[in-house]
């Protein structure tokens, strides 16, 4: 029920394609569903967030897209760049305090 | 610049032995967080702190201690008891305990166990 389900695991793309990571959960409760995006070495850091009452969010080449009904949502990178390869964690989270992230998703963007 | 600071970014230990992994900020953060980082696994929480002076357990508590005597610092101990301590720790912070989950992280202190 706390589980959020991400894949693929990892993802190869080339310069200037569309990088998409999906994201499941089972809990009807969460209602902030963000995504954070981590460099080798580094600590994540928040890359974008959707709350449930829309459908998608868009910020630069990244887009967040949301289907209530099946209880899953994805995050759209487009025109990837190399500089964009890191892993992607989902999350979600209900009004308490806890962060329940994703297993991660490791990008690499071909040049 | 404001942020949250973790020390050391390297640490090896023995068998055995207890080691402390600092976490301080300068965000004015009420909450703050620590997480543990394994390979495919996502990150899962250890403690959490609300408050000063008071801290609850997270998923995954045992074997780790913590305190939170001053706003700014939350160290994380890794005892002997812990069975697996080979991992990146992540300390994390919120600025309000109610709000939204938006979470400032560290660069993280990886734990090695010779």
């Amino acid at each position: 029920q706390q589980q959020v389900k991400q894949s693929p695991q990892s993802l190869i793309v080339q310069k200037g394609g569309i990088s998409i990571i999906n994201c499941a959960y089972e809990n009807t409760a969460f209602d902030y569903f963000p995504w954070y995006q981590q460099f080798p070495g580094k600590g994540p850091a928040l890359l974008i967030a959707i709350r449930p009452d829309v459908s998608e969010k868009k910020e630069g080449r990244f887009t967040i897209s949301f289907n209530k009904s099946a209880k899953q949502f994805s995050l759209h990178i487009m025109d990837s760049q190399p500089g964009d390869s890191a892993t992607y964690f989902c999350a979600a989270s209900d009004s308490s305090y806890k962060l329940i992230f994703g297993s991660g998703t490791r990008l690499l963007v071909r040049p | 610049d404001g942020g949250i600071t973790q020390s050391p970014k390297y640490l090896f230990r023995k068998e055995g032995q207890n080691v402390t992994l600092s976490c301080e900020q300068n965000l004015n953060h009420d909450a703050m967080y620590w997480y543990r980082q394994d390979p495919g696994q996502g990150l899962r929480l250890i403690y959490y702190s609300q408050i000063v002076n008071d801290f609850q357990k997270g998923d995954i508590a045992e074997g780790y201690s913590v305190s939170r005597e001053k706003k700014e610092s939350f160290p994380l101990t890794v005892t002997s008891a812990q069975k697996n301590p080979t991992a990146f720790y992540l300390c994390a912070s919120k600025a309000d305990p109610s709000g939204a989950n938006v979470l400032t992280f560290g660069a993280g202190s990886r734990l090695t166990v010779l």
